[in-house]
């Protein structure tokens, strides 16, 4: 596609359901990043794609959130059980090897637990 | 020590005057150095790139890199207040498999 994709754009859940948030990144985008940015806040790096290598996970804040990429394109991230400190838009990013190569936004997933 | 680490700000400055904005960084590795705007509700978008140290020019905006300090800057010049957002500088942690970390962001705010 022309940009980075992602679905929901808003997403409003109740504490302890699941969500899934969706990214479908530039195509031939080989790097694929999600960030969290809360109220205010900077960009909190979650975790990091880079081709067939296996994912930096070093930024996932508990073991309730979760991501994956599918055929190395589309990725999913997958939060368990819901916190309400857990809302805040989730920013998708891809690049085309990573490593140093500029990334792109997607418009985010905003999400609200309540 | 945080990994990137930039003045929360605000930085107020007058129409048509220069904004400077700062950013140091942990790691020595570091290649590569980015500037991102990012107005409120939108996402960031790129400004520039720098990967060499010195000075990088494009229209009103100057990135600044010196890689013994571990220090990059971005001034613009003849401030609009259109220029009026955050700014995020972001950083390729070349140590750390090529993940771009970001600082906290500088809000500016242009005057009329």
């Amino acid at each position: 596609g022309a940009g980075v994709s992602q679905s929901p754009s808003n997403k409003v859940t109740e504490k302890g359901k699941d969500v899934e948030l969706r990214c479908d990144p530039i195509s031939g985008h080989t790097a694929l990043y999600w960030y969290r940015q809360s109220l205010g806040q900077g960009l909190e790096f979650l975790i990091y794609f880079q081709g067939n290598s296996a994912p930096d996970k070093s930024g996932l804040p508990s073991d309730r959130f979760s991501a994956e990429r599918t055929g190395g394109s589309v990725s999913t991230l997958t939060i368990q059980r819901t916190q309400q400190e857990d809302s805040a838009v989730y920013l998708c990013a891809s690049s085309a090897q990573g490593g140093g190569n500029t990334i792109y936004f997607g418009e985010g997933s905003w999400l609200t637990v309540v | 020590q945080k990994e990137v680490e930039q003045n929360s700000g605000p930085l107020s400055v007058p129409e048509g005057a220069i904004a400077s904005l700062n950013c140091t960084y942990s790691d020595r590795g570091s290649q590569s150095f980015f500037w991102y705007r990012q107005y409120s509700g939108k996402s960031p978008e790129l400004i520039m790139f720098i990967y060499s140290n010195g000075d990088k020019e494009d229209g009103r905006f100057t990135a600044q890199l010196n890689k013994a300090s571990q220090y990059v800057s971005l001034l613009i010049r003849d401030s609009q207040p259109s220029d009026s957002a955050t700014y995020l500088c972001a950083v390729n942690y070349y140590n750390q498999g090529g993940k771009l970390i970001f600082g906290q962001g500088t809000e500016l705010s242009v005057k009329p």
